[in-house]
């Protein structure tokens, strides 16, 4: 079954310094999301992507981050100067559609856990 | 902003037991979501609802969507080991026009064999 790919599992970073977390949706997708999960909490919607550009964002996501699909295959989250708040774990999700009703399956990759130091 | 409100936070059951799990939202939902997400895991998909008092069955699972389509819950029949995990549910987040999803804190359930 194909499935949605994050790289790294795991980034440790200083704080203030740029970290690029990438993710390979699944290939028929077109619509792709970032979510963020701090420890034992909620997944919380960042941004959502949809024709190479940003569809919908949250208050999260603030000028600090930014998204790009640099070609046909990765999707990539960049926080520019990383703050202790940050550390958390970044779930990447790809739906085929947005669908009739306005919601389709959500396929969520295995995670970046980032640290900031 | 839009909330959708998930309780218990926690549920300790021993196996054999039901569970069940409830979520609100502040306003009419579209549709409803629900995730599962293993210990170390991420959230994997289990099933959307979409119509007024729909009833939905996966095996021991069972979803329901409330009439105003602002309330769902999940009961787990006869609890197993493997159902541990936190599960969400998860409702049409802003404008909800790209799909992006709202979740509620979870309900983490642990099974005691």
């Amino acid at each position: 079954e194909p499935e949605v790919t994050q790289t790294p599992s795991h980034q440790v970073t200083q704080m203030g310094q740029e970290v690029i977390l990438r993710c390979v949706p699944i290939s028929n997708h077109l619509y792709f999301y970032w979510y963020r999960q701090i420890l034992g909490q909620k997944v919380e919607f960042l941004v959502s992507f949809y024709n190479n550009e940003i569809s919908e964002k949250s208050e999260i996501f603030d000028d600090q981050f930014s998204v790009e699909r640099p070609d046909g295959s990765n999707f990539t989250l960049k926080i520019r100067s990383t703050k202790l708040e940050d550390s958390a774990m970044y779930f990447c999700a790809s739906s085929y559609s947005r669908g009739a009703s306005g919601n389709q399956p959500q396929h969520f990759g295995d995670g970046t856990r980032l640290s900031i130091l | 902003g839009q909330q959708v409100m998930q309780i218990p936070q926690y549920q300790h059951v021993q196996e054999g037991e039901d569970f069940t799990t409830y979520c609100n939202s502040s306003t009419t939902l579209s549709n409803i979501q629900w995730y599962k997400q293993r210990p170390g895991g991420h959230p994997v998909f289990l099933i959307q609802l979409v119509k007024s008092g729909e009833v939905k069955k996966q095996k021991r699972l069972t979803f329901q969507f409330g009439e105003a389509k602002k309330n769902s819950s999940l009961h787990i029949t006869a609890t197993q080991t493997t159902d541990v995990g936190t599960y969400f549910c998860a409702g049409p987040g802003y404008g909800g026009s790209q799909g992006n999803l709202i979740f509620g804190k979870g309900t983490k359930l642990s099974v005691k064999p």
